[in-house]
């Protein structure tokens, strides 16, 4: 069974620093992973597909790695906005059902 | 087209009752999924269809939930006889169909359906 950790569980940066999210899974048997934004209360918002033969995919201020082998990926964010506080999910997928961990809730502050 | 949409997006109802909720997928796209997230967790997958084929659920899915996609379109979830245990977010996703050469396109989320059960 896939088990996927994200560390840290929180995190908190003053305005314009990188963010560093990480993210561990169990299973590398996998076909993509994605990186997800989740606000208060509200669905999921998909930020970035790294497909599993990709080493890397960004978009913007985001850039997000993956070592399928050792099963981790890491999400950056660059000079990070107030508008970027949020809580910030990885999934990778395995067999086309999504495994998410626990999140890791960020806040940016003025 | 306005992404997935899920209705409705919150329901109260006490302990014993049946509810049921109804996602509407991006068109065209063949994949749709429900996960269940509590409060301070990840979702976590419940059932998805391809078309109108139940090709998997979780063992989470006891026997009183049950989900339909009648004509490969819109899905709907249905719990009898709800428990306070059932109260969480109820999200659902499409993507287009699975790539021949096995990799996956990525899932769209809907802004959820919150259940609270008294």
């Amino acid at each position: 069974k896939q088990e996927v950790t994200q560390i840290p569980a929180a995190l908190s940066v003053p305005e314009g620093e990188n963010l560093v999210l990480n993210c561990s899974f169990t299973d590398s048997a996998i076909y993509n992973l994605q990186w997800f934004r989740q606000d208060p209360g509200k669905g999921l918002t998909s930020l970035l597909l790294i497909q599993s033969s990709q080493r890397e995919q960004t978009s913007g201020r985001l850039n997000a790695s993956l070592d399928k082998s050792s099963g981790r990926s890491t999400l950056y964010i660059a000079a990070s906005q107030p508008g970027d506080s949020a809580t910030y999910l990885c999934a990778p997928d395995s067999w086309g059902k999504l495994q998410f961990g626990a999140g890791t809730q960020v806040v940016v502050t003025p | 087209d306005t992404g997935v949409s899920q209705n409705p997006r919150h329901k109260i109802t006490k302990r014993g009752q049946n509810v049921t909720f109804r996602c509407d997928p991006i068109s065209e796209h063949n994949r749709l999924y429900w996960y269940r997230q509590t409060l301070g967790q990840g979702p976590e997958f419940l059932t998805y269809f391809q078309n109108e084929a139940q090709l998997e659920k979780s063992r989470l899915l006891s026997d009183r939930f049950s989900a339909e996609r009648p004509k490969g379109s819109f899905s709907t979830l249905e719990i009898q006889r709800t428990e306070q245990g059932d109260s969480a977010m109820y999200l659902c996703a499409s993507s287009p169909r699975v790539r021949t050469s096995g990799s996956t396109y990525e899932q769209y989320f809907g802004p959820g359906t919150r259940l609270t059960v008294t």
